[in-house]
This record gives C-alpha cells, structure tokens and sequence, in this order.
C-alpha cells in the first residue's frame, strides 16, 4: 500500500525557516517524480514544487521560487522542502504528492498524503 | 504561471450530465496533453480522476471523461450522482517542470 506522510509543519515568524519532509512506502521510491502542493484551508489547490525520479528536473511556482528549495533522498526514500524567508502568504496545509508513471515526470498526481499544517505568523 | 479559469460552480441535478471547463493559454493547456483532473470532497485528500487529457485511472468511473480543444480542457461527468458533488480541480503542465492548477469548481448536485 502506498503511503505518503508528512511532517515538519507548525508555527512560524515571519523571516524564518521550516522544512517540511515527506516518508514514502509502499512504491519504488527512486522511480517516481514527487511533489509538493499547498492548499490554504477552505481555498485553491496550488502547485508548489517537484522533481524528477533522478533530481534532473525541478520546477518551482513563481510565489515560492529563490525561498523554497525541493530535495530527495531515494535511500531514505524522503522528500523535502527546505521553506526560507516564509511569509504569511506561505500559510497552508502541504501535501506531498507522487506522480502517476516510473521514470517519467508529466505531473499527474496519483497519490497524495494527508498534508502538515504550516502557519506563518508573529 | 497563472492559474487556470475554471467557473466557480457548476450544479446539476442527479442522473444528468455536467462539463466542467478549464482554460488556459498557447504556454500551458494549449501545448501539452498533461492535463489532469482531480475530485476533493470535504476535508479528504485530493483524488486524481483524469490523466493525459483524457486517461481514466484505476478504479475511477466510466461516468468522468476529459477532452482538450485548444487552449481548453473539460471534465464531464455522465449520470450524475449525489456523491459526484465535491471540489474539482484541473492541473496543467506550463513548460520548465512546472504546473498550474485552477481555481477549482464546486459542484452541486441538485
């Protein structure tokens, strides 16, 4: 069974920084794009970040790209978001997403965690 | 990166069939077959329910389709029925390795 479980989220001031990881199970991690999408409860899906099953491909939204930085560790079968210079603009739950195709990163997301909670205020 | 524009709601009463719209530009929607659509209902985890376009996951019901024209890509669900109604997004590749989503619709099932 594939599983995706977040953690990281919480409180945070303005200006600072929060990393937020993913654990997946259950599917050949290294073989799959995985990403990250933010929503703010009671709003919008939006697309965050993600990166290819070989780290070949990143892409970041324009809202977050130069403050948020997408890493991997496919012996650890972990995703990451390393958040800096958070606003309150960056308030959402966060989920991490995989992609539907081995080796392949069209962006279909598949299966999704059930997200953590980020806050961004003083 | 502009999110997509898709109607705020949508509504339609049981056994019917509605389509949902999602438009884009020539940069995303227009460009690639790697539209994707997904159904949330309240406080779950988003479900994929379209891929490529057009492509029906696993365990999802023939009653949803999608199809693309041009700078536009639909969702259309057949026979409708009351637990149809749920948020749906669309998501499109946009070049670079990125996405966009829209702004989602909410339907209601009459």
């Amino acid at each position: 069974e594939v599983q995706l479980v977040e953690s990281g989220g919480g409180l945070v001031q303005p200006g600072r920084s929060l990393r937020l990881s993913c654990a997946a199970s259950g599917f050949t991690f290294a073989d799959y794009g995985m990403h990250w999408v933010r929503q703010v409860p009671g709003k919008g899906l939006e697309w965050v970040s993600g990166i290819s099953w070989n780290t070949d491909s990143i892409g970041y939204a324009d809202s977050v790209r130069g403050r948020f930085t997408i890493s991997r560790d496919n012996a650890k079968n972990s995703l990451y978001l390393q958040m800096n210079s958070l606003r309150a603009e960056d308030t959402a739950l966060y989920y991490c997403a995989k992609d539907i195709w081995s080796g392949w990163f069209e962006g279909h997301f598949n299966y999704w965690g059930q997200g953590t909670l980020v806050t961004v205020s003083s | 990166q502009s999110a997509l524009t898709q109607p705020a709601s949508v509504s339609g009463s049981p056994g019917q069939s509605i389509t949902i719209s999602c438009t884009g530009t020539s940069s995303d929607v227009g460009s690639y077959n790697l539209v994707s659509w997904y159904q949330q209902h309240p406080g779950k985890v988003p479900k994929l329910m379209i891929y490529e376009g057009s492509k029906l996951p696993s365990g999802v019901s023939s009653r949803f389709s999608g199809f693309k024209s041009g700078n536009t890509a639909s969702l259309t669900i057949s026979g409708l029925q009351g637990e149809d109604e749920a948020d749906y997004y669309c998501c499109s590749y946009a070049g670079s390795s990125t996405w966009v989503f829209g702004g989602g619709t909410k339907l209601t099932v009459l």
